[in-house]
């Protein structure tokens, strides 16, 4: 079946450093959605992609949709404590009526 | 505060009780889903309802029981659970089927069988 699989599945870094969590599909995506849990929390929508090639920014954090549009990553730059968190990618079935969510990456900020 | 609001946010059953989840959501959406996400497991869906009607059972055992009485209400009704069923249920919408759109989550409900 189709399948989004996110590696590292856990990044401890120093405070300042910076972090990159990458997605991949094993079909090719209309979409790829980013969404963040923090500790205790649920996961919060960050961004959408839509088109092939797509690079999006917020703030310190950098969104790209690869060319096939069966890849994405998410960088940090420069993290921050608040960054903690994990980090999910989520891509449509083929159907295009719900989202399959990758296993995530933790992201873990020693100050 | 995401618009959607689930309760209990914490509940201990025992494997013979039956209880519910809530979840109401205030944003207009009209699709509505429940999420189960265990330790090591990634987000997994359970069920999907698009304008009241059920769309997707994902091979969900029967102690588990979902309801949806209106666009804006979503209730999972438990009975018989076991240990392995403790986890954090999330409730989530959208504004239509989810797979093109955002999804907003409730808080989740955490629930022990014990």
């Amino acid at each position: 079946g189709q399948q989004v699989m996110q590696i590292p599945q856990y990044q401890h870094v120093q405070e300042g450093e910076d972090f990159t969590t990458y997605c991949n599909s094993s079909t090719t995506l209309s979409n790829i959605q980013w969404y963040k849990q923090r500790p205790g929390g649920h996961p919060v929508f960050l961004i959408q992609l839509v088109k092939s090639g797509e690079v999006k920014k917020q703030k310190r954090l950098t969104f790209q949709f690869g060319e096939a549009k069966k890849n994405s990553s998410l960088h940090i730059t420069a993290t921050q404590t608040t960054d903690v968190g994990t980090y999910f990618c989520a891509g449509p079935t083929d159907s295009s009526y719900k989202l399959i969510f990758g296993s995530g990456t933790r992201l873990l900020v020693r100050p | 505060e995401t618009g959607v609001t689930q309760t209990p946010r914490h509940l201990v059953m025992g494997m013979t009780n039956k209880k519910s989840l809530k979840c109401e959501q205030h944003l207009g959406h009209n699709a509505m889903y429940w999420y189960k996400q265990s330790a090591k497991k990634p987000l997994e869906l359970m069920f999907v309802y698009s304008l009241e009607e059920r769309v997707e059972n994902n091979s969900v055992p029967s102690r588990f029981s979902p309801e949806c009485p209106n666009s804006s209400h979503l209730f999972l009704h438990l009975h018989t659970l076991q240990p392995e069923d403790s986890a954090l249920y999330l409730c989530a919408s959208s504004q239509g089927l989810g797979g093109n759109t955002e999804a907003f989550f409730g808080q989740g409900t955490r629930l022990t069988v014990v």
